[in-house]
């Protein structure tokens, strides 16, 4: 079946400009995590939703970053007012969030440059 | 949530077994130990889960001590395609109250001809 989807899969922005990244996770899992990557280091999480609601939104660095889920499904993550210390991979995942060995999915990313 | 540490890389050769061992001295009662693999320019993908002992999957085996303060992951005769980096990681299990993953940098396992 599909997997986690994001798009586009690269985008290069300048600074101070606004940017989207889009989400679609598997068909069914309630929850719904953003992560950042920077090159040689693990992943960062940044948010958590299950269903609509942000249920941890801890890992965001600061209110330039805002993440939204209006229907359960499709998320889009946003980023104001973007910094060159900003570029990185940006990951999404998901999962059922059934019990205790629920797995996370995670999709291709989407490399942000900002220059 | 605890910290893990592993080896920063490690080198293999076709058809060997390959074991990377992670270190969480502070692992908690209800935490579990998951091992991903990241290949480049992809997301992270699942591998193995385990609480205690030992598991087998149709990958890679995980073996966990009585004192669970660490944790070997063994991928058996591994292949080229097996050059990536592996996490380690350490946390309430997928329905514990943080969800969360919490990454380390990894172990790039360089698997040569």
């Amino acid at each position: 079946g599909a997997g986690v989807s994001q798009t586009p899969s690269n985008k290069v922005t300048e600074k101070g400009k606004y940017v989207e990244l889009r989400c679609d996770p598997i068909s069914g899992h309630t929850a719904l995590y953003w992560y950042r990557q920077s090159l040689g280091q693990g992943p960062e999480f940044l948010i958590y939703f299950q269903g609509t609601g942000a249920a941890d939104d801890s890992g965001l660095p600061n209110d330039r970053f805002f993440a939204v889920r209006p229907e359960g499904s499709v998320s889009t993550l946003k980023i104001q007012r973007t910094e060159r210390g900003d570029s990185a991979v940006y990951l999404c995942a998901s999962s059922y969030q059934r019990g205790s060995t629920d797995t996370q999915y995670f999709g291709p990313g989407t490399r942000l440059t900002v220059l | 949530l605890a910290k893990t540490t592993q080896p920063i890389s490690m080198d293999s050769y076709e058809g060997q077994e390959v074991n990377i061992t992670c270190s969480h001295n502070n692992i908690a009662t209800n935490d579990y130990i998951t091992w991903y693999q990241q290949f480049p320019s992809q997301g992270p993908r699942f591998i193995i889960q385990g609480y205690k002992t030992k598991v087998t999957n149709e990958v890679a085996s995980l073996f966990i001590p009585a004192d669970r303060k660490s944790s070997t992951l063994s991928l058996p005769r591994v292949s080229l395609s097996d050059t990536a980096v592996y996490y380690c990681l350490v946390g309430e299990g997928y329905g514990g109250a943080t969800n969360k993953l919490i990454f380390g940098t990894g172990t790039l396992l360089a698997v040569q001809p």
